[in-house]
This record gives C-alpha cells, structure tokens and sequence, in this order.
C-alpha cells in the first residue's frame, strides 16, 4: 500500500509565526507534490505545487521537496488566523493517474 | 471560469438504497476523480475518469461503480447502501492527458445513511 503519511496535529502556532508541515511518502516513483487547504464543511483548495528537488515559494508559503527522503513540507510565514485550516499533502506517482492524500494536519493559528 | 459543480449536494438515504452523484468538470478538463471523505480515513479514492474511460481505481467494493460522458461529465453510483457509506463525496477535476496536473475540487456531496 502507497502511503503519505502526516502528523494529524493539531499544530497550534501564535500569530505572526511561521507553521511548519510535514509530509513523507513511500512512493519513490512519485513526481508531482502538492498541498491543499481545507477549512472546516468545505472542499479542498490548492495552495502550491511542486516537481523539482528544492524550494518553491508563494507569498507566504514556501514548498519544500526532497525526493531523496521522501519528504515534502509547506512552511507558512507570518500565520494568520484566517490560515486556520486542515493542510492535506498529495502525491501522484509518475505512473498512475490517482492523486494519494495524506490524514491531513489540522492547524489552530492563536491571535 | 465555472468551477467544479457537484450534485446535489447533500442527501439522505436509507440502508439497502442506491444513490448517484453528479459531477461537471472545469471547462476543458477531460479527467474526473472522486474521493471519500470521512473524519476517520480521510480523503480516499475511488476512481479516475479520463475521455469516458476509467483508469484508475480505488480500493473500494463492487458496490461504487462511476462512468463518464463524452462531454465528460462524470456520475459514480453507489448500490445497496450501508451506514458506513455515510461521508462526504468529493469530486475532482484537471485537464488530463498527464496526470501530473493539479486537481481542482467541487464543493462534494454529503451523503448521509440511516
């Protein structure tokens, strides 16, 4: 079983802080990475995604990939409240055309 | 640009029913997936649609079936329901041909099963 594997939380951060997330996968043939954000009774909304070794930045949000270790983080600079959220990690392998979806971490960002 | 539009969007149904969902896809997209949500396994598939072929599933029983329309629209169906079958449904779509494309969600159906 293909898994992607994150830390359910709750991850509480102050505003103003920077919320780190974490992702693994086992899938080594994977190549497509992304994080979604989930807000309580709603869909999933894309926040980044990411292909190559390395960073990828956004505004606030900053991907992180490295396939070596399998691991794939989304860092939020600066938390708001309003990022209050559930931050799903995905990953599609390069030779499947589903897209796996971790737990998800629930975040609390405090005012 | 309309989004993902799923119906309807909440729904509730009694052991041994069937229901069937409906998802339009993003204008352009040709690939439709749909997820289960639940609060205990989280965002699972079910299955892939692309150019009204499905080509990937999930590991899910017999009982949820899907097919997709050649304007791609796509339904899944789910037969002799059973409370555990109570979740969110979510739908998904991106443009297809790869699949390293994003997917984009509809706001899904809650079903729920007395």
């Amino acid at each position: 079983q293909k898994e992607v594997e994150q830390n359910s939380g709750p991850l509480s951060v102050p505003e103003g802080a920077i919320a780190s997330l974490n992702c693994t996968y086992s899938d080594r043939g994977s190549q497509s990475f992304f994080w979604y954000r989930q807000y309580s009774g709603k869909s999933p909304e894309l926040i980044m995604s990411i292909y190559s070794n390395g960073d990828k930045e956004d505004g606030r949000f900053t991907a992180q990939l490295n396939k070596a270790s399998q691991y794939v983080s989304l860092l939020i600079r600066d938390s708001q409240p309003s990022d209050s959220a559930t931050y799903l990690c995905a990953v599609n392998e390069d030779n499947n055309n589903d897209m796996r979806f971790g737990a998800g971490t629930r975040l609390t960002v405090k005012p | 640009k309309a989004g993902v539009t799923q119906t309807p969007r909440y729904l509730i149904k009694t052991r041994g029913q069937q229901v069937t969902l409906s998802c339009s896809p993003i204008s352009g997209h040709r690939s439709v997936s749909w997820y289960q949500q639940t609060p205990g396994q989280g965002l699972q598939f079910l299955f892939e649609y692309f150019s009204e072929t499905q080509r990937n599933k999930g590991n899910f029983p017999g009982r949820f079936s899907g097919r997709q329309f050649s304007n791609s629209r796509s339904e899944m169906n789910v037969s002799t329901l059973e409370l555990g079958d109570s979740a969110l449904y979510l739908c998904a779509s991106r443009k297809g041909g790869t699949n390293t494309g994003e997917l984009f969600f509809g706001e899904g159906s809650r079903l729920t099963v007395l």
